[in-house]
């Protein structure tokens, strides 16, 4: 079946520790998004891709980066976390700009 | 900036009970999303609406789309419990952005 997988599906790390969240899809769709949600609160986008130009949002903070080194995979990158970004990361995906987007079964990071 | 106004935040209601929650948004749009979110879990889709008067049914969940009234509205009908979860609608604003409603957390009581 065709689908978005992330891994790994749970995540703690220490406060100031890099961490990295995976994204893969079988769908082959252009755009890819990472979307952050805080507990009792809607997502928010971060950033996506359509192919291989990136756009952020523009309060998305700095210590948050994105890669996608093909079509298939996405990473989201967190340079130094703290407690403030605990939080569920979806990925999403979709075939063209405005067409439906897909989502993944989430990363739920803690940070300690 | 679009903004996108769910009500209501939380909604208690019995088995077998009707109800329906709003979804307000502010600026022209003519793609809407509902989605479900059971505690812990990601986003399901539920449906799209992509013109104005569109109505999906899907089981006892419809919903509905207003595009010159900026508004949505999801009508649960003789609710079960199998229901309670979040709704989220989402509003897609021109440029590969949804912007999503805070949500409505759903309790349906035996």
């Amino acid at each position: 079946d065709a689908m978005v997988i992330q891994n790994p599906r749970y995540q703690v790390t220490q406060f100031g520790k890099p961490v990295t969240l995976s994204c893969s899809q079988t769908l082959n769709h252009n755009v890819m998004y990472w979307y952050q949600q805080k507990s009792s609160q809607a997502p928010k986008l971060l950033f996506h891709y359509y192919d291989k130009d990136f756009n952020n949002e523009a309060d998305t903070p700095d210590n948050f980066q994105s890669r996608r080194p093909n079509t298939s995979f996405c990473f989201l990158d967190i340079r130094s976390p703290g407690l403030g970004d605990a939080a569920m990361y979806l990925c999403a995906t979709s075939l063209h700009t405005s067409s439906e987007q897909f989502f993944g079964p989430g990363t739920r990071l803690t940070v300690l | 900036e679009l903004k996108v106004e769910q009500n209501p935040l939380f909604l208690s209601m019995q088995e077998g009970k009707n109800y329906t929650i709003y979804c307000n948004y502010s600026t022209t749009s003519d793609r809407l999303y509902w989605y479900r979110q059971d505690p812990g879990k990601s986003l399901e889709s539920l449906f799209v609406l992509l013109s104005n008067g569109a109505v999906k049914q899907e089981g006892r969940l419809m919903a509905s789309l207003d595009t010159k009234a900026r508004l949505s509205t999801l009508h649960i009908t003789a609710a079960v419990h199998d229901l309670s979860a979040t709704y989220f609608c989402a509003v897609d604003m021109r440029g590969n952005k949804l912007v999503f409603g805070a949500g409505t957390i759903l309790r349906v009581k035996s």
